[in-house]
């Protein structure tokens, strides 16, 4: 089956640093790739929806400059957390979709933790 | 915004059969019905997906009612493994929007 990939698995870092996380398909071309962001005992927050090659669209309350998303190819999209905070800490997870299948498929996430 | 709802939890014992409903009232016709879960601190995993037939793969089976508005989602022999929180979401297709609600926590019982 098709895989994504995000790396880094976990990061710890300063605040006011910035954090870059990836996410790839390794066997698929991805048309289309969403950032989820999840607090612990909470559901998948859909934080933004990125095409390749064009601006991301941002779900209401998420911060476009703060978050910023790129989908440089097809099988990678990047997401920066500039400038994070404490309350940016949490489980970040990406996922890709292709038309030919019927299901999107998840990374594994990205714990991001700001001291 | 999610258009499902599902109870919170929900325990299973080992071995028997976990029925896992899920409230779908608002739906339009063309949005699929599709089933996640989460084990802890893990992306999610695709489990089965429907429009209005019923379906079957070597995971669950999923029913939805005639009306569309519910489904369950079916574990025919559950395994301590199974054990997650469950979501139902539904969408249009895959390239759209998916949006989480609660989920089901299930906890299976040895």
């Amino acid at each position: 089956g098709a895989v994504v990939s995000q790396h880094p698995s976990w990061v710890i870092c300063k605040s006011g640093t910035s954090v870059k996380i990836e996410c790839r398909s390794l066997d698929f071309q991805a048309t289309t790739m969403f950032w989820y962001r999840q607090f612990p005992k909470q559901s998948l927050m859909l934080m933004a929806t990125s095409n390749e090659g064009s601006k991301a669209t941002y779900e209401q309350g998420v911060e476009k400059d703060k978050f910023l998303i790129n989908h440089a190819s097809l099988t990678l999209s990047t997401l920066t957390v500039t400038s994070a905070h404490p309350e940016d800490s949490s489980f970040y997870i990406c996922s890709a979709s292709a038309g030919n299948y019927n299901e999107q498929f998840f990374g594994p996430g990205t714990r991001l933790t700001v001291l | 915004d999610a258009k499902t709802t599902q109870p919170p939890s929900m325990d299973c014992a080992e071995g028997r059969a976990a029925n896992l409903p899920c409230n779908h009232s608002t739906i339009s016709g063309n949005e699929y019905v599709y089933w996640y879960r989460q084990i802890h601190s893990q992306g999610p995993q695709y489990i089965i997906h429907g429009l209005k037939n019923n379906e079957t793969n070597e995971m669950a089976s999923l029913i939805i009612t005639e009306d569309r508005k519910s489904s369950t989602l079916i574990l025919p022999h559950a395994t301590l493994r199974d054990t997650a929180v469950y979501y139902c979401i539904v969408s249009v297709n895959t390239g759209n929007q998916f949006y989480f609600g609660t989920g089901t926590s299930l906890t299976v019982i040895p």
